[in-house]
């Protein structure tokens, strides 16, 4: 079945340090990825999705690229900001008509001042 | 984008008792819901999935007589959580997919505590 495999957190970084997060996937077909967003408290946000290979989701600088041969998805933006603490989920949709996601186990990112 | 709403956002309730979780589409026809239940420091796990007039299909592994789900309109869905026991406390988030939508858009969730 499918699944998504995400970098473990809790992960740490000082304000304006570079982010990645790791995320790949097993999927049969060609999925859409996803990384959403869940700040405390709340419920889920989407942060941005590439529907098939090489596309490149980005919102609010944080970027992801859709990379088939490496089955990866890996989130990354250049300069965290405080507001940037959150959990952050990476997900997959399956093709032909599902509309089921599956979701990574999130890693929550703490950004410091 | 597109509104999903959840009410409460918070309840507590003392065991053995019922509990009513409402999701509602706020600005789309909402033709399938799904509810998730997210433990501490975990992912989301689908407990089940409704569409808009039918019975809703649930995971493997959740009583649905239990975790009662009524789709009954294109805006509304409803988790009823019965007989909760402290081990029910979680977050429960829904989400909608419909009409003029092209993705999953998620409610706040609810915050369950049974005592």
């Amino acid at each position: 079945g499918d699944s998504v495999t995400q970098m473990e957190g809790p992960v740490t970084l000082s304000e304006e340090a570079f982010l990645t997060i790791n995320c790949t996937y097993t999927a049969t077909g060609y999925p859409s990825l996803f990384w959403y967003v869940q700040y405390p408290g709340e419920g889920l946000q989407l942060l941005l999705k590439a529907t098939k290979a090489d596309d490149k989701g980005s919102n609010k600088g944080f970027e992801a690229t859709y990379r088939k041969e490496t089955t990866s998805f890996h989130l990354e933006k250049g300069s965290v900001q405080v507001s940037d603490s959150a959990v952050y989920f990476c997900a997959l949709l399956s093709g032909a008509g599902s509309y089921q996601l599956t979701f990574g186990k999130g890693t929550k990112l703490s950004v410091i001042p | 984008g597109a509104v999903v709403s959840q009410h409460p956002s918070r309840v507590i309730c003392k065991s053995g008792t019922s509990v009513k979780i409402e999701c509602r589409s706020l600005d789309f026809q909402a033709t399938t819901m799904f509810w998730y239940r997210q433990f501490p420091k975990q992912s989301l796990m689908l407990m089940a999935t409704s569409n808009e007039g039918s019975k809703a299909t649930y995971e493997q592994g959740v009583e649905k007589d239990k975790f009662l789900i009524n789709h009954a309109s294109l805006t509304l869905s409803t988790l009823t959580v019965t007989s909760a026991h402290p081990e029910d406390s979680s977050f429960y988030i829904c989400s909608a997919l419909g009409v003029g939508v092209s993705e999953q858009y998620f409610g706040p969730g609810t915050r369950l505590t049974v005592t």
